[in-house]
């Protein structure tokens, strides 16, 4: 049901870089809606990591970093890191004709080679 | 440091009504600022928004479960809560509760729910 599409899953080797993206269409990432990325590491509650497209909250390491263009988003990691192995998920606004609605991606799963 | 805590029954019985309640601390729920929502994760799936308010009491929710879904708050106890009626098995899942202002931020742990009977 997900309206933002993100790949299952991608992979890669400790330093490494690596590239999630967040497909969404004109009614929302493409309608100019801030695209916010989150982290959930296993068993725990989802945490902000990026918000307003590209911006870091405090304590955020800065080999995270998004952006946005058109109606799409991606979330880059720099120097993969072991800790970095975690589900990933985008989210923003959606305004369709059935009303307001905070819509998330499917979600990424980056596993740490 | 704001800190948010659901609480509830961890089992439902189908057809029933789900609540759970939750408790913000070290700040206050009237801050113009913020609206408060429920977010939900069913075992092994992606997230999805339920609904938020304003400590106004205005609401904003999820059209897919708009007809089953209250969420109300009390400034008094600095808590907001969520009612799911007519739940089924596809409403199992964890339920965040989290402060809104564009992000979600900060979350809850979570707590699981289970329907059945």
């Amino acid at each position: 049901q997900s309206v933002l599409t993100q790949p299952p899953s991608v992979s890669g080797a400790p330093g490494q870089r690596v590239t999630i993206s967040c497909t969404g269409s004109s009614s929302n990432i493409g309608a100019g809606y801030d695209v916010h990325w989150y982290q959930q590491l296993p068993g725990t509650a989802p945490k902000l990591l990026i918000y307003g497209n590209s911006n870091r909250p405090s304590g955020v390491p800065d080999r995270f970093s998004g952006s946005k263009s058109g109606t799409s988003a991606s979330l880059a990691i720099t120097g993969l890191q072991a800790e970095d192995e975690a589900d990933y998920y985008c989210q923003s606004y959606d305004s369709s004709l059935s009303g307001h609605n905070y819509v998330f991606g499917t979600g990424t799963k980056v596993t740490v080679l | 440091q704001l800190q948010l805590q659901e609480s509830g029954p961890g089992l439902v019985k189908p057809s029933e009504t789900l609540s759970l309640t939750c408790t913000v601390s070290g700040g206050s729920i009237s801050s113009s600022s913020y609206y408060w929502g429920w977010i939900r994760q069913p075992p092994g799936k992606g997230l999805e928004w339920i609904g938020s308010i304003y400590y106004s009491g205005s609401t904003y929710y999820n059209p897919s479960l708009k007809s089953r879904v209250t969420i109300s708050v009390d400034t008094s106890k600095n808590q907001f809560s969520l009612k799911l009626s007519s739940v089924t098995a596809a409403d199992t899942a964890v339920y965040y509760c989290a402060r809104r202002q564009a992000p979600f931020d900060p979350w809850g742990q979570g707590t699981l729910v289970t329907v059945s009977s």
